[in-house]
């Protein structure tokens, strides 16, 4: 399985300001995903990324409020724009499985807007 | 598009207990099906993962799930809870993104309590 790492794994923002947050995993993959999950609810998609493309954004999803890096084959970036409280959540990335459909996470990143 | 429904979104056993949760499926086809823990303050760990090759399917921590197409159940069971089973458990079943390519839509969860 991929060993996956999110910087940071915490923060406290102010309203108005943009995150960035940054994904790293261990071995070369095609695709990396961007999951949102808000408190005490689901993980929801939020876009696909892959290198070399334009990120892939599911309904609901804009690029202007996440737009998404993907300059090389181990390392993503998604950032939260103009931040309200609703963007409070944790923001978790993901890769898939080498044998199957299977996906593997990151550790999340838990962002507070005040 | 798919979607997977869990029955509970609280459940609470005795340790030694079973741990029965529940997953339904929404699907006219066998789809990926996989069942996900979190730990507080952490991220998803794979449970294990039913791909068709059989039905019973055994994951990790003593963990297993029956895939039962009649149902389109994927219940996740073990047969003696432990403390450090206490966790929020997660169904999930692959679909196709905007992009065509595939994805993972999750159920909302079921936190799972261990008794003393």
């Amino acid at each position: 399985s991929a060993v996956i790492s999110q910087k940071p794994s915490r923060d406290i923002c102010q309203r108005g300001t943009s995150l960035t947050i940054q994904c790293q995993v261990d071995s070369q993959v095609t695709m990396m995903f961007w999951y949102r999950q808000q408190p005490g609810q689901s993980l929801t998609l939020i876009a696909t990324a892959n290198q070399g493309s334009e990120a892939t954004y599911e309904s609901g999803f804009v690029i202007d409020k996440f737009p998404i890096s993907r300059p090389n084959l181990t390392f993503s970036t998604l950032t939260v724009s103009n931040m309200s409280p609703e963007d409070s959540s944790i923001y978790l990335c993901s890769c898939p499985g080498k044998t199957g459909n299977e996906q593997y996470f990151g550790p999340g990143t838990r962002l507070t807007v005040t | 598009a798919q979607s997977v429904t869990q029955l509970g979104s609280h459940v609470s056993v005795s340790e030694g207990a079973l741990v029965l949760l529940r997953c339904n499926y929404s699907s006219s086809v066998p789809p990926y099906l996989f069942w996900y823990v979190q730990y507080p303050n952490q991220g998803l760990q794979l449970l294990l993962k039913y791909t068709s090759a059989a039905t019973l399917v055994k994951g990790i921590n003593g963990f297993e799930a029956e895939f039962k197409k009649s149902e389109t159940s994927f219940h996740l069971t073990k047969p003696s809870a432990h403390m450090s089973d206490a966790a929020e458990y997660f169904c999930a079943v692959s679909d196709l993104n905007q992009g065509g390519s595939e994805k993972l839509v999750f159920g909302k969860g079921t936190k799972l309590t261990v008794n003393p």
